[in-house]
């Protein structure tokens, strides 16, 4: 089965400062996908970015990315220029291709200060 | 245009009582599931349906049963309720395309409180 970890439950940063959420998981599909979702105080549940494994290459979009470790096993969220909307829940999440179901990790909840 | 909408967002109901949460999505996606978000903000897998099929049933007791009367809809019937039902239940559905995993769309979430 698979498995996701958040080691971070909490975090806390300035305005405009680089933040970074860490994630890592455990499986043995060789073709899979990871997803990182942000929650916000209205609850909803909204898609930050999205990773395939067969891709060498980072995600990114626009001040996201990722650091995507396949070796390790490895999952980080990158936040630039952080913003005060950016303050949420943020989950990393596993599927392994054709399962149709998400295994989430614990969540790390994100404070940008002003 | 909301995507995946979920009713009732709140529900408050007694232990022992029946209650059902309907999700519709308008984004013709094929798959549809049901997510639990407990206490804790953890978040499991229930169920998955796909084109009105069951695929997954994630060991959810037999008191909760999800319909799907087509590929639009997906609702969630759970019977007897208990205190420890009380959570946030999240519809999402996704495109299927085979072995292809995309973006799955979430509704605003349902929370239940059961006393």
């Amino acid at each position: 089965a698979q498995t996701v970890t958040q080691s971070q439950p909490e975090m806390s940063v300035q305005e405009a400062e680089t933040v970074t959420l860490s994630c890592t998981y455990d499986t043995s599909e060789s073709n899979y996908y990871l997803f990182w979702y942000k929650q916000p105080p209205s609850r909803q549940m909204i898609l930050v970015i999205r990773q395939e494994a067969y891709k060498q290459q980072n995600a990114t979009e626009n001040r996201f990315s990722v650091n995507f470790q396949k070796a390790a096993k490895s999952f980080s969220l990158k936040i630039s220029d952080s913003q005060l909307g950016d303050t949420a829940m943020y989950f990393c999440a596993f599927t392994a291709s054709g399962a149709q179901k998400l295994v989430f990790g614990q969540g790390t909840r994100l404070t940008i200060n002003p | 245009d909301t995507a995946v909408s979920q009713t009732p967002k709140y529900l408050v109901t007694q232990m022992g009582n029946d209650k059902s949460i309907k999700c519709e999505q308008n984004l013709g996606h094929d798959t549809m599931y049901w997510y639990k978000q407990d206490s804790k903000k953890f978040l499991k897998i229930m169920f998955s349906y796909n084109n009105k099929e069951l695929i997954i049933n994630e060991t959810v007791p037999n008191r909760f049963s999800p319909k799907s009367p087509d590929k639009a809809h997906l609702n969630l019937h759970i019977n007897s309720l208990e205190l420890g039902d009380s959570a946030v239940y999240f519809c999402a559905s996704s495109q299927d395309l085979g072995q292809e995993a995309y973006e799955q769309y979430f509704g605003p979430g349902t929370r239940l409180t059961v006393t």
